[in-house]
């Protein structure tokens, strides 16, 4: 059974910094992309960034280049998004999925909740 | 990238067919057939039900399918269960983005 787990949310102050992460389990986690993908409350989804099989390349949505950075570590099947300067537009539940085909995420995590605010 | 257009909710009565509709561009649901579609139930995660504007995982119910005329993909959901009711997000690979994008969402009220 597939399994994403993330872990790491919280409530932080705007301009601080985050780490989430992404156990997973149930399949060969090497052989796929993974994705970060958020929701705002009472909003839609959106895709946050994703990564390579290896690692070896890694993109972003424009509103968090420079600012948050996707990195993997396939011995421990984790994912990972190191979130800094976070701003209250960064408020969001934060889901881990894995990519099955282009721009298509087959299972996804419980979800981590991220609050920015004083 | 803009998020594509889905109608903000839609209703039915149990056992009616509804249709959402999901309208892009040609850089995105009208240039390529990788739509997808996902159902969320309120504070859970998403689950896909459609991908590749059409096809249906192992596992989900035939009364869910997917379509797509030019720049607008459907979701049609046929037979309308009270476990229906839900969110429901379209999205597309485009060629603006390295990412996919996802539609506005749909609330789907079973009456």
């Amino acid at each position: 059974e597939v399994r994403l787990v993330e872990s790491g949310g919280g409530l932080v102050q705007p301009g601080g910094s985050l780490r989430l992460s992404c156990a997973a389990s149930g399949f060969t986690f090497s052989s796929y992309w993974m994705s970060w993908v958020r929701q705002a409350p009472g909003k839609g989804l959106e895709w946050v960034a994703n990564i390579k099989r290896d690692g070896s390349g890694e993109y972003y949505v424009d509103s968090v280049k420079g600012r948050f950075t996707i990195s993997r570590d396939n011995a421990k099947n984790s994912l990972y998004l190191q979130m800094n300067s976070l701003r209250a537009e960064d408020t969001a539940v934060y889901y881990c999925a894995r990519d099955s085909g282009i721009a298509l995420e087959d299972y996804w995590g419980q979800g981590t909740l991220v609050t920015v605010s004083s | 990238q803009s998020a594509l257009t889905q109608p903000a909710s839609v209703s039915g009565s149990p056992g009616q067919s509804i249709t959402i509709s999901c309208t892009g561009t040609s850089s995105d649901v009208g240039g390529y057939n990788y739509v997808s579609w996902y159902q969320q139930h309120p504070g859970k995660a998403p689950k896909l039900i459609i991908y590749e504007v059409s096809n249906r995982p192992s596992g989900v119910s035939n009364r869910f399918s997917g379509s797509k005329s030019g720049n607008t993909a459907s979701l049609t959901i046929s037979g309308l269960q009270a476990e229906d009711e839900a969110d429901y997000h379209c999205s597309s690979y485009t060629s603006s983005s390295s990412l996919g994008v996802f539609g506005t969402g749909t609330w789907v009220t079973v009456l």
